[in-house]
């Protein structure tokens, strides 16, 4: 068990241009979050799968986020036409589903600055 | 809608213990955690209630009232280590009334460990 890992760990990038972030769970982990934390808040929910289906997105994410899970093991959160307001730690969460508890681990973040 | 409070700030001395309170007003309640989270690092799970009662794990306590919407989590012999930020999430419904597995996170309490 490698825990959650995310890539990269940090992204800089310029007002307008699209970024992708993976995250990888934890190996046999069904169900697989994508939260948005700034500074001074706790994380936000943005989606959720249960292998490669979507089957929850916020009403507050705006249709510049969309977020893949092809092969119900890795997924991918892409931002496009960044906004200086999409700063932020993004942040992956894994989950199994035989625990009746469904704990999620965090992955380690992405920390996004738009210039 | 969800909506839950903690406290901003607290200080406590090493060796001491603290008790970090959280509120929550859901719309549906399927169960509360408490994250560790240090600063720039990810959260870390510590301790989970879904029914009524206390939680004890080591130096750490959970306790939750679902009446009141109430819960806290118990800190004994505090050390330097265990400054950190405190974040309570609650497990809800999620807006299409079918159960959820988001998280809906407070802001997090701040808490520092002083000799």
């Amino acid at each position: 068990d490698t825990g959650v890992s995310q890539d990269p760990r940090h992204k800089i990038t310029k007002r307008g241009q699209n970024v992708t972030f993976r995250c990888d769970p934890i190996s046999e982990h069904n169900r697989l979050y994508w939260y948005r934390q700034t500074l001074g808040q706790g994380p936000e929910f943005l989606t959720y799968f249960q292998n490669e289906a979507q089957l929850e997105k916020s009403r507050l994410l705006s249709d510049r986020f969309s977020a893949e899970r092809p092969k119900g093991s890795f997924s991918t959160l892409e931002i496009q036409r960044t906004e200086q307001g999409d700063s932020a730690m993004y942040l992956c969460a894994s989950s199994p589903t035989w625990t009746s508890t469904d704990t999620q681990y965090f992955g380690p973040g992405t920390r996004l600055t738009v210039l | 809608g969800q909506n839950i409070d903690q406290p901003t700030e607290m200080t406590a001395t090493e060796g001491a213990i603290v008790q970090i309170n959280c509120t929550y007003q859901t719309s549906g309640f399927n169960g509360l955690f408490w994250y560790q989270q240090h600063a720039g690092e990810a959260p870390t799970f510590l301790s989970y209630n879904v029914l009524d009662g206390l939680e004890e794990k080591g130096r750490f306590s959970s306790f939750l009232s679902r009446s009141k919407g109430y819960s806290y989590l118990l800190l004994k012999e505090l050390q330097m280590k265990d400054s950190a930020s405190y974040l309570c999430a609650v497990r809800g419904f999620g807006y299409s009334g079918a159960g959820s597995y988001q998280l809906t996170f407070g802001k997090g309490t701040k808490l520092s460990v002083i000799p």
